[in-house]
């Protein structure tokens, strides 16, 4: 079964750190661009950072630039995302998303369950 | 940065009812990075619909996307009571994905 379980999540204090792990299984994690999405009560999806096959692209949305790193341990079929400098505004629910393997579509086909992290003193 | 907006905000209807969600984009999209998302409380968000118009795996005919350019279109031709949820309409340009507001589809 494909699948992917994200970890991690938890109360922060404005300005701390926290790391995000996303674990694969059931299809070849090596193969696939990943993304985190988040969303934050009550409102819309929004598009964090995604990362390429090898690590060796990685995009991110203004918002989180200089804040936060994707990053990726394909031995471990593994993906993260470290979180710094947080603000109230990072509070949300984080989705980890495997990215379509198709050439020339852009979509994101399978979803984790999510972890919530809340930024608040 | 492309934004796409969803209308209407919520739509309700009944069962069996045909539903019609529109998500319009400020520039042109290609059809192949337009997606949509069926999201229930509490769960992640499903896919439904990439390349505009192509279901995805196990998803019921009674969903069809349509569209190109800037207009792109969700219908679900005889509401199910499982259909009731909120729907993202997504697009990629420019190494970044977007998302849509969202539209509430709630029973009338």
């Amino acid at each position: 079964e494909v699948q992917l379980v994200e970890s991690g999540g938890g109360l922060v204090q404005p300005g701390g750190s926290l790391r995000l792990s996303c674990a694969a299984s059931g299809f070849t994690f090596s193969s696939y661009w990943m993304s985190w999405v988040r969303q934050a009560p009550g409102k819309g999806l929004e598009w964090v950072a995604n990362i390429k096959q090898d690590g060796s692209e990685k995009y991110y949305v203004d918002s989180v630039k200089g804040r936060f790193t994707i990053s990726r341990d394909n031995a471990k079929n593994s993906l993260y995302l470290q979180m710094n400098s947080l603000r109230a505004e990072d509070t949300a629910v984080y989705y980890c998303a495997r990215e379509a393997n198709v050439y020339y579509y852009y979509y994101m086909d399978v979803w984790g369950k999510g972890t919530t992290v809340t930024v608040s003193s | 940065e492309i934004v796409l907006t969803q209308s209407p905000g919520t739509l309700s209807l009944s069962p069996g009812e045909r539903a019609t969600l529109s998500c319009r984009a400020s520039q042109s999209v290609s059809s192949s990075y337009l997606a949509w998302y069926q999201q229930k409380p509490g769960q992640a968000p499903r896919l439904l619909i990439y390349g505009a118009s192509s279901r995805a795996t196990g998803i019921p005919d009674r969903f069809s996307g349509s569209g190109s350019g800037t207009d792109f279109t969700l219908t679900i031709s005889r509401l199910e009571p499982e259909d009731f949820a909120v729907y993202y309409c997504q697009q990629y340009g420019s190494s970044q994905y977007t998302f849509g507001q969202g539209t509430k589809l709630e029973i009338k």
